[in-house]
């Protein structure tokens, strides 16, 4: 069974810094693309990076650009985003989710909760 | 503002069927058959419903199909029925970067 668990998520102040984590099970985790998708509280999903499978090819969007780095450890099934220069804008659940069927998501984790604020 | 614009809202009676546009531009949902669709209930994670346009994952009731016309692609549900009251969301492969629709909340009257 395909899993996706998320952690590292919490409260941190404008400026500061989070890393979260994604550990996958299931599946050959160093064969898929994978992504981090966020939804603010009571909004729309949000694309926010993706990598693939051995990590030569790194995307963002535009908001978290040279803020957020993305990266994966396929020798234990990780994948990772380090959160920079947070901003109250940031404040989300972020999930991670498996690019399979050329999607944003064919699996997705139950997602973990950033709150930027003071 | 998103990438991709979608309508916020639809609606259908029991056993009707409903549209959810999703339109975007040249360089993305025009440029590849990489549109997918996802639905949501409100505090759960997304489920993809249809992939590469057109294309239903194992599981998925076959009242979804998908479909695509230039920049726009488009989401039919048919015979709705009161579990499909669900927010909807587009994706779509743009290149170097990825992207949604804003969503479409789906109500069955």
């Amino acid at each position: 069974e395909v899993q996706l668990v998320e952690s590292g998520g919490g409260l941190v102040q404008p400026g500061g810094s989070l890393r979260l984590s994604c550990a996958a099970s299931g599946f050959t985790f160093s064969s898929h693309w994978m992504h981090w998708v966020r939804q603010a509280p009571g909004k729309g999903l949000v694309w926010v990076s993706r990598i693939n499978s051995d990590g030569s090819a790194i995307s963002y969007a535009d908001s978290v650009k040279g803020r957020f780095s993305i990266s994966r450890d396929n020798a234990k099934n990780t994948l990772y985003l380090q959160m920079n220069s947070l901003r109250a804008e940031d404040t989300a659940l972020y999930y991670c989710s498996r690019g399979g069927s050329y999607s944003l998501g064919d699996y997705w984790g139950l997602g973990t909760l950033v709150t930027v604020s003071s | 503002q998103s990438a991709l614009t979608q309508p916020p809202s639809a609606s259908g009676s029991p056993g009707q069927s409903v549209t959810i546009s999703c339109t975007g531009t040249s360089s993305d949902v025009g440029a590849y058959n990489y549109v997918s669709w996802y639905q949501q209930y409100p505090g759960k994670a997304p489920k993809l419903m249809i992939h590469e346009v057109s294309k239903r994952p194992s599981g998925v009731p076959d009242r979804f199909t998908g479909s695509k016309s230039g920049n726009t692609a488009s989401l039919t549900v048919s015979g709705l029925q009161a579990e499909d009251e669900a927010d909807y969301y587009c994706s779509s492969y743009g290149g170097n970067r990825d992207m949604f629709g804003g969503g479409t909340k789906l109500t069955v009257l």
